[in-house]
């Protein structure tokens, strides 16, 4: 059974760039929810996707947007990256939207210039 | 809305030594409570989790944790400290409605002197 990944690990950008990170899902999963840990903090819920569609999002702007593709694999996607756009983002999945462990992955290191 | 409160950014305790870890949350209604650990560049790692049964809960690697509606509280113990033990620790809330996100405290640094 394979984990949850995500790509790249690390990531270098500049302010006002776009960025695109990805998560595969665990084996069987069919939720994934995406997370911001800016250094020091616990991580922030940005959104989540359920069989392809949104279901729930946190506090973060229309900038921040996502997919989710039939095979339950998602992408993060951030325009106009900030400077406070420096952050490990973490993805998790889980089966269904219940309270259902949540698997997370590695997370992927941005840093925003 | 939900919420946690973690004590304590930092908490220093000796080889074999009880673990203590505070975390209290604000929930409108009833809260499901989880405990995740997290290693240097690594993701999180679910301890335990409260979902409404027994009031104290065992997770891995000796912890457990106990649910206090009356104090609002979920402290994280362990009855002796393993050098393995140093992370990161989060405690975080979530509810049995809608999308089952996690609201997350800001953590607590655990260091173990050998």
């Amino acid at each position: 059974e394979t984990g949850v990944t995500q790509s790249p690990t690390h990531l270098i950008k500049t302010r006002g760039q776009q960025v695109t990170l990805r998560c595969s899902s665990q084996s069987g999963h069919n939720t994934v929810s995406w997370y911001q840990q800016a250094l020091g903090q616990g991580p922030q819920f940005i959104f989540q996707y359920y069989r392809e569609e949104e279901n729930g999002r946190g506090n973060f702007p229309p900038r921040f947007s996502g997919l989710q593709f039939p095979n339950y694999s998602s992408e993060l996607n951030v325009n106009a990256l900030e400077l406070d756009d420096s952050a490990l983002y973490l993805c998790a999945s889980s089966l269904g939207t219940g309270i259902n462990e949540q698997f997370f992955g590695p997370g992927t290191r941005l840093t925003v210039l | 809305a939900q919420s946690v409160t973690q004590l304590g950014s930092h908490v220093s305790v000796s080889e074999g030594a009880l673990v203590l870890l505070r975390c209290n949350y604000s929930s409108s209604v009833p809260p499901y409570l989880f405990w995740y650990v997290q290693y240097p560049n690594q993701g999180l790692q679910l301890l335990l989790k409260y979902t409404s049964a027994a009031t104290l809960v065992k997770g891995i690697n000796g912890f457990e944790a106990e649910f206090k509606k009356s104090e609002t509280s979920f402290h994280l113990t362990k009855p002796s400290a393993h050098m393995s033990d140093a992370a990161e620790y989060f405690c975080a809330v979530s509810v049995r409605t809608g999308a089952n996100n996690l609201f997350f405290g800001t953590g607590t640094r655990l260091t173990v002197i050998p």
